[in-house]
């Protein structure tokens, strides 16, 4: 299947600090799509974007869909204890299956 | 409330027995996929279907099979073929490919 490159794979950060994390294709994607997992639980969706060079925010979450259509961006403000979790990238490929990045774990030091 | 219902959410089996996992959506959501999750490793498709009756291997289907009768419902066999079954299984459904997928809660088997 489709491979998505996402870094870093882990992150410990203190409460209040921002949080960067990107994820990157061999193959040009349609769409980006950013996830949230919280522990012992599906994954929600958090983001979608449908546009090269689209910039779009959900509260104090950000994201970018790459121009060259490869790569995408999660950035997080002010993070706080509940941002703990693992965020996943991911994008749809050969129709409607969708392959996602490993993820990045998130950890929050109050 | 609309979403999806994945049970049991905990379940544990002896090496060499078949086990059924069940997913049961409300949403009146087309398609619907089942993946496994394995620590550090993301989620990987074991099989999806976008239809009623029809459905199509994902990355890693071996060992694994799944039957779509009903709109609401896509339950998935890990068969004794299946040989790491231990993992969290992860049922999702969505509408018109664009990825936008609504997760389960899981569910996590243990063969010992």
């Amino acid at each position: 299947g489709q491979q998505l490159n996402q870094s870093p794979q882990s992150m410990f950060i203190q409460e209040g600090e921002d949080v960067s994390m990107n994820c990157t294709s061999s193959s040009i994607f349609n769409t980006w799509l950013w996830y949230k997992q919280d522990p012992g639980e599906g994954p929600v969706l958090l983001i979608a974007l449908y546009k090269a060079g689209e910039l779009t925010s959900n509260g104090r979450l950000t994201a970018q869909f790459g121009i060259t259509r490869k790569d995408s961006f999660l950035n997080i403000s002010a993070s706080i204890p509940s941002d703990v979790g693992i965020y996943f990238c991911a994008g749809p490929y050969s129709g409607s299956r969708l392959t996602f990045g490993e993820g990045t774990q998130l950890t929050v030091n109050p | 409330d609309g979403g999806i219902t994945q049970s049991p959410k905990y379940l544990f089996r002896k090496e060499g027995q078949n086990v059924t996992l069940s997913c049961e959506q409300n949403l009146n959501h087309d398609a619907m996929y089942w993946y496994r999750q394995d620590p550090g490793q993301g989620l990987r498709l074991i099989y999806y279907s976008q239809i009623v009756n029809d459905f199509q291997k994902g990355d890693i289907a071996e060992g694994y099979s799944v039957s779509r009768e009903k709109k609401e419902s896509f339950p998935l066999t890990v068969t004794s073929a299946q040989k790491n079954p231990t993992a969290f299984y992860l049922c999702a459904s969505g509408e018109g490919g664009t990825g936008e997928l609504f997760f389960g809660e899981g569910s996590r088997l243990t063969v010992l």
